[in-house]
């Protein structure tokens, strides 16, 4: 596709439920991330994947948040006994390479709000 | 660990005036330096970025951003704004070595609201 997408868009749960969100990186990006957007704040760092390597999860809140990308394409970041104050959007990024000077690309997020 | 001030929260200016977005960081180490707007309900977008060579660069719609080292600061500057450059800005760095640099870190936001 011509961007990063995810979905769904938007995701309401009652507090206890396991949620799943998608990413669709652009193909054949190698690097794929995950942040977490509060109201009124920037992004933070959740994960970052190098094909289907995670090589950094130091960003996730707790065990209750688990992230895969099985073929090193497609990604799902998993919230398990969703709470509260897992309100918040979450951005999927890719970019071409590894690291350095490449640029990021987001896709436009899933709102998730948490009863 | 870097971290990225972004001193306004909301900016309202009128259509045609100048505009100034600021941003400070803070890091140990030499940083890359990056500005992304987000239009409503739309995914963050790069606006422009700094990795090394002149220190002010431009983007394609007029926007232009100065890094200044002794400062520690990145400020997004536009000579006349347009009603359709309403938007959230958001700073952000990333540091250009070590086991990390892939990480963004960015600052709280910056809400750009162009009147007529």
């Amino acid at each position: 596709g011509a961007g990063v997408s995810q979905s769904p868009r938007y995701k309401v749960a009652k507090r206890g439920q396991d949620v799943a969100l998608r990413c669709d990186p652009i193909s054949g990006h190698v690097s794929l991330f995950w942040y977490q957007q509060a109201l009124g704040q920037g992004p933070e760092f959740l994960t970052y994947f190098q094909n289907e390597a995670q090589l950094d999860k130091s960003g996730l809140p707790s065990d209750r948040f688990f992230a895969e990308r099985p073929e090193g394409s497609v990604s799902t970041l998993k919230i398990q006994r969703t709470q509260q104050e897992d309100s918040a959007v979450y951005l999927c990024a890719s970019s071409r390479l590894v690291a350095g000077t490449d640029t990021q690309y987001f896709g436009p997020g899933t709102r998730l709000t948490v009863l | 660990a870097q971290s990225v001030t972004q001193l306004d929260s909301q900016v309202p200016v009128f259509e045609e005036a100048p505009v100034e977005l600021r941003c400070n960081y803070s890091s140990s180490v030499s940083v890359y330096l990056f500005w992304y707007v987000q239009y409503p309900n739309q995914g963050l977008q790069l606006l422009l970025k700094y990795l090394s060579g002149s220190t002010l660069v431009e983007s394609i719609n007029g926007f232009e951003a100065e890094f200044n080292k002794s400062q520690t600061s990145f400020h997004l500057r536009k000579p006349s704004v347009h009603i359709s450059d309403t938007a959230e800005y958001f700073c952000a760095v990333r540091t250009n070595s070590g086991g990390s640099n892939y990480k963004l870190t960015f600052g709280k936001g910056t809400l750009l609201t162009v009147n007529p």
